[in-house]
């Protein structure tokens, strides 16, 4: 069975501190990884997927398969970075994602 | 172009009461997804459609009926409602094959009394 592991709920940093959100996954196979966020008052969003291997408003994540993470870094936070993260995952071959319980993260000015 | 939305933005229900929520994408899009977003649980798949006429049981499908009758639109149903499926609904869709990359709806607050 899958599964996404997000172990923090709550993640404060200040601005222009490293930022780092933990994503830990089990999976018997090769999944595709994503993170996606929610701004306040706006939708869900693909942020990135590891297939892709770029970044995304500086945030970066690499797929760990060793360690079945999926960690989501920025080396400076910003203020607009304030938001909900979820990390998600999709087998090969299937339909569905599966998501983490998501991370709010805030930025303290 | 809209993308996807929902109807309608909040709603409030009795107890035993019954709705439907529409949601429609004008993407193209074959795969159209059902979720619902509690604090704690993250965003939980109700049922999804890989395409017009079918449909499929997601995570915790129980309480809830959907309908893909047409392809650009899919349909949540609550035929009983309980305070246990008060919750934000979110609805999404995707491109065949790309289930990972999905485009969300704004989402439907729910409150059951």
């Amino acid at each position: 069975a899958q599964r996404v592991t997000q172990p923090e709920k709550l993640l404060s940093v200040f601005k222009g501190a490293p930022v780092e959100l933990k994503c830990n996954y089990s999976y018997s196979g090769s999944p595709e990884l994503f993170w996606y966020v929610q701004y306040s008052r706006q939708r869900l969003q693909l942020l990135l997927r590891h297939i892709s291997r770029e970044s995304i408003k500086g945030f970066t994540a690499d797929l760990n398969k060793g360690e079945t993470s999926f960690h989501l870094k920025k080396p400076f936070a910003q203020e607009e970075d304030s938001a909900m993260y979820y990390c998600a995952l999709i087998g090969f071959g299937a339909n569905n994602l599966f998501f983490g319980t998501g991370t709010r993260l805030t930025v303290i000015p | 172009n809209a993308g996807v939305t929902q109807t309608p933005k909040f709603r409030v229900l009795k107890t035993g009461q019954s709705m439907t929520l529409l949601c429609a994408q004008d993407m193209n899009h074959e795969y159209m997804y059902w979720y619902r977003q509690d604090p704690g649980m993250g965003l939980r798949l109700i049922h999804y459609s890989v395409g017009e006429g079918t449909t499929a049981k997601g995570e915790v499908p129980d309480g809830y009926n959907v309908s893909r009758l047409k392809k650009q639109n899919f349909l949540l149903g609550l035929e009983s409602a309980a305070p246990s499926q008060t919750s934000v609904y979110f609805c999404a869709s995707s491109y065949p094959g790309q289930g990972g990359e999905q485009y969300f709806g704004p989402g439907t607050r729910l409150t059951v009394t």
